[in-house]
């Protein structure tokens, strides 16, 4: 167990709707990062927040955003979802300094029909 | 650019040693990693090793690296039908755009035959 969790387990969506994923960090983490992993792939960065700023984005469109709270957990909110979204949706919190230490949950299964 | 590159496949018997290669392109120092992921669940933090280390031994798990080669090895010692996984090699992003992002490979399917 590493401390971070993730909300929902699964979730199936249409073409098109808009999704939420929620993280709640490693108790004394202050960053996040979230991922991608597509089936038979290795996970992708999408962005990075610390202090609730977007602190770094991989090569993902703009309707992939994110938020992160004063208590430190945080939000993937995905706009007009693609068949190509359907993936595990993984998020890693660590301590501002201390990026070597990352701890991933257990992730979301998004599935767009 | 950083890429990492690892074999996608390994087939073992149980009680046999278990070696998983792995290639990174990035010439920062930088951190080296091994996940272990089990069907449907999340990333596990096996082992990690700084790029001035050429070992580190974590009870079954050698990690070897060749900084020269960039080349990173996990040594699963007594291999168990337990270790039947998908293990993923990262390499840590540490400049610039790329900070604190893990660069992961596609990952090596391990299985233990018994």
């Amino acid at each position: 167990e590493t401390g971070v969790t993730q909300s929902p387990t699964h979730l199936i969506k249409t073409r098109g709707q808009q999704v939420t994923l929620r993280c709640s960090s490693q108790s004394g983490h202050n960053t996040v990062s979230w991922y991608q992993q597509a089936l038979g792939q290795g996970p992708q960065f999408i962005f990075q927040y610390y202090r609730e700023e977007e602190n770094g984005r991989g090569n993902f469109p703009p309707r992939f955003s994110g938020l992160q709270f004063p208590n430190y957990s945080s939000e993937l909110n995905v706009n007009a979802l693609e068949l190509d979204d359907s993936a595990l949706y993984l998020c890693a919190s660590w301590a501002q300094g201390s990026s070597y230490e990352q701890y991933f949950g257990p992730g979301t299964r998004l599935t767009v029909t | 650019g950083e890429d990492v590159e690892q074999s996608l496949f390994l087939s073992v018997r149980e009680g046999d040693s278990s070696v998983i290669n792995c290639t990174y392109t990035d010439s920062s120092s930088t951190y080296l990693y091994w996940y272990k992921q089990e069907p449907g669940a999340g990333l596990q933090l096996l082992t990690y090793i700084f790029s001035n280390m050429d070992m580190k031994q974590d009870q079954r798990l050698t990690v070897l690296l060749n900084k020269k080669d960039k080349h990173l090895s996990l040594r699963i010692a007594d291999t168990q039908t337990g270790d039947s996984a998908i293990y993923f090699c990262a390499e840590l992003g540490l400049d610039g755009g790329s900070q604190g992002n893990l660069i992961f490979g596609k990952g090596t399917k391990l299985s233990v035959k018994p």
